[in-house]
């Protein structure tokens, strides 16, 4: 799997929109990108994940440059409970047998009141 | 549907003594990851299974150890532990092994070896 490299902490307002920026320049084309967070001493959890269009769910919205080497995940309105560690991982979908996850050290986001 | 639950939550022991922790997976989940979170190595892959047998592992010695049962449920063994092995241990749970299911995370196990 591809390695990410992310920023290792941002603070974002409560209320405004919190832009989580994750490199991945050495993605291939079977390749999508997957973000996770983990909220102090739980397990994480799946938040998005895209190929190359831009993705939008209840939670966030993932922007995936046209090269795909880099990514953006937005929080659209950052609250106090959206502080936590943020993982970019980058991994196959083919099937290939090995489930795994490669998390690597996240950014940690900080929401201010 | 219910989550994955890991038992118990927390669990105290001291180095040379062994220790057995318990997952639970989503209903219908075949497939059951473990995970290795310290403050120094971050989370690490300890070993997957799916239909009772043992699928990938991480770079884990042979003291960590694991099997999973017919109805899915998965446990891990650590034998003879060390002050190193302090951590929490995340399970994880998936439909099937294939790469492109999603997995889910259980609370965790906080181990602390004394």
């Amino acid at each position: 799997d591809a390695k990410t490299t992310q920023p290792p902490s941002m603070d974002c307002a409560e209320g405004r929109a919190a832009n989580l920026p994750c490199n991945h320049s050495t993605i291939s084309g079977n390749e999508y990108v997957y973000w996770y967070r983990q909220i102090h001493s739980q397990g994480p959890q799946y938040i998005i994940h895209g190929l190359k269009n831009n993705e939008t769910n209840e939670m966030a919205s993932l922007i995936i440059t046209e090269d795909r080497k880099s990514s953006t995940l937005i929080l659209p309105h950052a609250t106090l409970r959206d502080t936590a560690v943020y993982y970019c991982i980058v991994r196959s979908r083919e099937g290939t047998g090995e489930n795994n996850l490669f998390f690597g050290t996240g950014t940690r986001l900080t929401v201010i009141p | 549907k219910a989550g994955v639950t890991q038992t118990p939550r927390y669990l105290i022991k001291t180095r040379g003594q062994q220790v057995t922790l318990s997952c639970s997976p989503i209903s219908g989940h075949r497939s059951v990851s473990w995970y290795q979170q310290t403050p120094g190595q971050g989370l690490q892959f300890l070993f997957e299974y799916f239909s009772e047998t043992q699928r990938n592992k991480g770079n884990f010695p042979g003291r960590f150890s694991g099997r999973q049962f017919s109805n899915s449920r998965s446990e891990m063994n650590v034998s003879t532990l060390e002050l190193g092995d302090s951590a929490l241990y995340l399970c994880a749970s998936s439909l099937s092994i294939q790469s492109y299911n999603e997995q889910f995370f259980g609370p965790g196990t906080r181990l602390t070896v004394l």
